[in-house]
């Protein structure tokens, strides 16, 4: 069965740091492009990061210089290491695969919670 | 960055009648290999997204044939053809074609 599994969440200050895991099964991790979406209480989903299979990354600007994504394909594990966190990180992260040769999210994990509160 | 709006974004249906949520992009998604790059998400209560549509019309594995994606440049359109309860939850499309990938604010499906 083809699945994501994150974990890592939790409850941080304001300015402190999290990192999160996402592990995968059933599918060759090397092969796809992963990225993280978060989505906020009552919002709409949003884009982070994603990473390529060269371990090229790319990031929205709301994270860019905060957030460091990253792949171990030989753990089928994708992370992101979140630094300099605020209220507006609070959220509930996913990973999801990009399907091959393309940006479509085509397997989600069940989200792990970012809570960034004082 | 592309914007993406969708509307409406609350929308109420009769089990067995018809919906349509539309999708505007403020950049044209046509790829010149001929592809538009307009995916379509549901979020039913309580879960993870999962996709039903990608490249504006292609149906996912596991998708019922009562869903239905159309459109291209940047005007695109989900279409249900009969709403089943299970069908509730939020809608979101999705841009594909450049980074930063965007979302539309996403359209609350309820049965009246």
């Amino acid at each position: 069965e083809v699945q994501l599994v994150e974990s890592g969440g939790g409850l941080v200050q304001p300015g402190g740091s999290l990192r999160l895991s996402c592990t995968a099964s059933g599918f060759t991790f090397s092969s796809h492009d992963m990225h993280w979406v978060r989505q906020t209480t009552g919002k709409g989903l949003q884009w982070v990061s994603a990473i390529g299979t060269s371990d090229d990354p790319y990031y929205s600007d709301s994270v860019k210089g905060r957030f460091t994504i990253s792949r171990e394909d030989a753990k089928n594990s994708l992370y992101l290491q979140m630094n300099s966190l605020t209220g507006g990180d609070t959220a509930v992260y996913f990973c999801a695969r990009g399907r091959i040769s393309s940006w479509t999210m085509d397997v989600w994990g069940q989200g792990t919670t970012v809570t960034v509160s004082s | 960055d592309i914007v993406m709006t969708q509307s409406p974004l609350s929308l109420p249906v009769t089990p067995g009648e018809p919906a349509s949520i539309s999708c505007r992009s403020s950049q044209s998604l046509l790829h010149s290999n001929g592809n538009n790059y307009l995916d379509w998400y549901l979020q039913k209560p309580g879960q993870s997204p999962q996709l039903l549509i990608s490249l504006g019309s292609k149906r996912a594995s596991g998708v019922p044939d009562r869903f239905s994606g159309s459109g291209s440049g940047t005007d695109f359109t989900l279409k249900i053809s009969r709403v089943e309860a299970e069908d509730v939850g939020v809608y979101s499309c999705m841009q594909a074609l450049h980074v930063p990938i965007t979302f539309g604010q996403g359209t609350r499906l309820e049965i009246k």
